[in-house]
């Protein structure tokens, strides 16, 4: 089991470009999550996507989007970058169908994202 | 989700045990605690969570105090390894994983 994986490992871009950063989740999983890591600091959620839809979503604006495939796999897509976008972002997947259980997360190595 | 409190860091002795604690006074009812850390440079690992019964697991024990206002994460015999950012979240039940708040976290240093 490769666990979670995220592509790339690092980018860099400019202001004003677009990104776009995936996520495999772990096998049996079918719930991914989006987290921004600014240095020095916890994970901020930004959203999170299950049956293709996005079912949470964290105090982030709309510059930040996001798709999941059939195969729960996902994107995170950012336009119009800004400086203070760069940050580790990270990608985790759970298992549930939103029922009355939890479950925990496991998180990828995360990308590290520099806007310039 | 409830928001929580934690020391910015500790430090331990090798082969001690670590105790971190977390306050989350504003818990619900419905309310897990769960616990994750960060050792530099990768993503966050899970490491045990409950609701109001104490928990163990091969990695660490969970202590949640009666009235669930605050919980302590116990590490029985500390090793190197263990120096990492460790997070306290507190979060829905019925609800998917995801959405947790994260805070700032407890830097522990492991020293030898």
């Amino acid at each position: 089991d490769a666990g979670v994986t995220q592509s790339p490992t690092h980018l860099i871009k400019t202001r004003g470009q677009q990104v776009t950063l995936r996520c495999s989740p772990k096998s049996g999983h079918d719930t991914v999550s989006w987290y921004q890591q600014a240095l020095g600091q916890g994970p901020q959620f930004i959203f999170q996507y299950y049956e293709e839809e996005e079912r949470q979503r964290g105090n982030f604006p709309d510059r930040f989007s996001g798709h999941q495939f059939p195969n729960y796999s996902s994107e995170l897509n950012v336009n119009a970058l800004l400086l203070g976008d760069s940050a580790l972002y990270l990608c985790a997947s759970s298992s549930g169908t939103g029922g009355d259980y939890r479950t925990e997360q496991f998180f990828g190595p995360g990308t590290r994202l520099t806007v310039l | 989700d409830a928001k929580t409190t934690q020391p910015p860091s500790m430090d331990c002795a090798e082969g001690r045990a670590a105790n971190l604690p977390c306050n989350h006074s504003t818990i619900s009812g419905n309310e897990y605690v769960y616990w994750y850390r960060q050792i530099h440079s990768q993503g966050p690992q899970y490491i045990i969570h409950g609701l109001k019964n104490n928990e163990t697991n091969e990695m660490a024990s969970l202590i949640i105090t009666e009235d669930r206002k605050s919980s302590t994460l116990i590490l029985p015999h500390a090793t190197l390894r263990d120096t990492a950012v460790y997070y306290c979240i507190v979060s829905p039940r019925n609800t998917n994983a995801g959405k947790s708040t994260f805070g700032d976290g407890t830097t522990l240093t492991v020293k030898p």
